[in-house]
């Protein structure tokens, strides 16, 4: 059974940086690297958000246009970890973060089947 | 405002069956068979109910069933248990510049 584990949220102050981790456990005849993974935030009392995906391999990368430019995707298959570095943090950032894995191998369906436990970002001074 | 259009809230009885919809546009709802549904208990995780419009991811209950009309998708849960109570969003593909829209999420009451 695939288990993704969150980590590295925090209370960072605006303007400020932090990195955020996610890592993956229970590919035994499948790999990592087949698929897309993605980031998911839901701020305190509201509905989810699509942040940010990332493909098998790496190569390509999708964000939203609310992060676009201050959030950067990427993933060390070798370690089967996803990170989200977030930069230029804001307010309206503060959230529970999701890491998730697509539904599918090899294809991107953007469904997400499984999911970690969240980590909680706070942006205030 | 979310990219998606749910109602906030619908309720029914142990047994009867709901549907709840959500509205998009041509750009996503009604351009892409990448519709999905996830619930969420308060706390919880999301988890995935139907995808691709209509597909149960193993383990999900058949009671669940995935549609859609033009730009408007539908989840149905019939005989509705307790444990149904729970926060449910849509979601779908948008397209090559904004990729995943969410709707506001629709809160489903068991009475």
């Amino acid at each position: 059974e695939v288990q993704l584990v969150e980590s590295g949220g925090g209370l960072v102050q605006p303007g400020g940086s932090l990195r955020l981790s996610c890592v993956a456990s229970g590919f035994t005849f499948i790999t990592f690297s087949s698929y897309t993974m993605t980031w998911v935030r839901q701020a305190p009392g509201k509905g989810l958000e699509w942040v940010s995906s990332i493909s098998g391999g790496g190569g390509d990368t999708y964000y939203a246009g609310s992060v676009k430019g201050r959030f950067t995707i990427s993933r060390d298959n070798s370690k089967n970890t996803l990170y989200l570095q977030m930069n230029s943090l804001r307010a309206e950032d503060t959230a529970v973060y999701y890491c998730a894995k697509d539904l599918r191998q090899w294809i991107q369906v953007w469904s997400y089947d499984n999911w970690g436990q969240g980590t909680l970002v706070t942006v205030s001074s | 405002q979310s990219a998606l259009t749910q109602p906030a809230s619908v309720s029914g009885s142990p047994g009867q069956s709901i549907t709840i919809s959500c509205t998009g546009t041509s750009s996503d709802v009604g351009s892409y068979n990448l519709v999905s549904w996830y619930q969420q208990h308060p706390g919880k995780a999301p988890k995935l109910m139907i995808s691709e419009v209509n597909k149960r991811p193993s383990g999900v209950s058949n009671r669940f069933s995935g549609s859609k009309s033009g730009n408007t998708a539908s989840l149905t849960i019939s005989g509705l248990q307790a444990d149904d109570e729970a926060d449910y969003y849509c979601c779908s593909y948008a397209g090559s510049s904004t990729f995943l829209v969410f709707g506001g999420g629709t809160k489903l009451t068991v009475l």
